[in-house]
Order: C-alpha cells, then structure tokens, then sequence
C-alpha cells in the first residue's frame, strides 16, 4: 500500500503566474482535501473532493481551483499568484471521511 | 464561526513526564475531534479521534479527553521521549460536515 504522494516538493513562482500542485492519493481513498499552511499556523481547507466532484469549499477565491481524476490522484490550480500565497499545501486522502493521510506537501514559493 | 486555540508557546518537558496539551473551541461542539502530529517540513500525521460520547481515549502512551461542557480536549503523552518532540494539531469538523478546521498547533519539547 503506497502512502500519498505530492510533486514538486518545492517550487518557484513569480507573482502573477499559475501553478498545478499533483497528489497521488492513498489505494482506495476516493476523498481528497487540500489545504495551505503558512508557517506556524494550522492548515486551511481549501477544498474536498468526493469521487470527482467538488464537496465544499473553504474560504479561498475562485482563482484556486482543482480535479479528481477516476483514478482519485487531484490537482490543485491557483492563477494569478500572489505573495500571500507562499505557503506548504498539503493534500489528504481518506476513504471514511474521518481518518484523513497527509501527504509531505509542496513548498510554493512566490516571489 | 467556529475558532479553535492551542498553546502558541513551546511546552518544554522532561523526558519520562507526562505531556498535557490543551485544545480549547469556542462556539457549537463538534461530533468529534481530532489529534494530529507534524513534524517540521512534514505532513501531519493522524493520532487519535475522540467522539462527542467519549470522555476519554487511549492509545499506548497517548490519552485524550474530550469535555464538551469546557469546550475543550486535552492530549497527554505518558512516559514522554525525546522522539516525541513535534507540533501536535487538533482539528474538529466544520458545522455538520466532515471539512476539517485547525489550531495552530503546539510545539512540544522533550529535553533528555
């Protein structure tokens, strides 16, 4: 059983470009939630998906944006960056909606 | 809305002492909540889920109590290690659904 993967680790953006963040999540998990964490702070949900389909959305602009793929691996999109945006997202996959498995995040960078 | 506050301090333990950490909510009270661990540059990593009908829960060297009158969870590491040392989250549900909201975590510290 793998555990769920994140790529890139790390990335660098300048201000006003996009980035697609990838997590592969955990075998048979169809639930996948993003978040952002911002150093010291506790993550911030940013969306969930369920079998493909968006299940709740936190408080984050339209700019971010994501998938499920049928084969439950996400991906989440964010336009425009901005500064504030320099954070660790984390994707986490779960199959009771209780438990969920973290991956190691991606370190986004923007400058 | 629902906020949730954890000690912003570092709690700095002797080894073999028991850990307390406090997780304290302020409005509705969750179905359940959760305790994660994170150590730095990491993902969290799942610990223990207590139920609104529990008042407490074991796991090895971990106990966690849930008082839904104080509004407020407390985590306890028995017999602490320095391996123990990390950020410790807890995070409960958002409304009725299952959308996670977190504290800030508290960074423990387990000196030799």
């Amino acid at each position: 059983e793998t555990g769920v993967t994140q790529s890139p680790t790390h990335l660098i953006k300048t201000r006003g470009q996009q980035v697609t963040l990838r997590c592969s999540s955990q075998s048979g998990h169809n639930t996948v939630s993003w978040y952002q964490q911002a150093l010291g702070q506790g993550p911030q949900f940013i969306f969930q998906y369920y079998r493909e389909e968006e299940n709740g959305r936190g408080n984050f602009p339209p700019r971010f944006s994501g998938l499920q793929f049928p084969n439950y691996s996400s991906e989440l999109n964010v336009n425009a960056l901005e500064l504030d945006d320099s954070a660790l997202y984390l994707c986490a996959s779960s199959a009771d909606l209780y438990e969920q498995y973290f991956g190691p995040g991606t370190r986004l960078t923007v400058t | 809305s629902q906020k949730i506050e954890q000690n912003s301090e570092a709690l700095n333990i002797q080894e073999g002492k028991t850990a307390t950490l406090t997780c304290n909510y302020t409005n509705y009270s969750p179905a359940y909540l959760q305790w994660y661990r994170q150590d730095p540059g990491r993902g969290p990593v799942f610990l223990l889920l207590i139920r609104e009908n529990e008042k407490e829960k074991r796991k090895e060297r971990l106990k966690v109590t849930f008082d839904t009158t104080l509004k407020q969870s407390l985590f306890h590491i028995t017999a602490s290690q320095p391996a123990d040392s990390a950020t410790y989250l807890c995070a409960l549900p958002m409304d009725s659904n299952y959308q996670l909201i977190w504290g800030a975590g508290t960074k423990l510290i387990i000196k030799p």
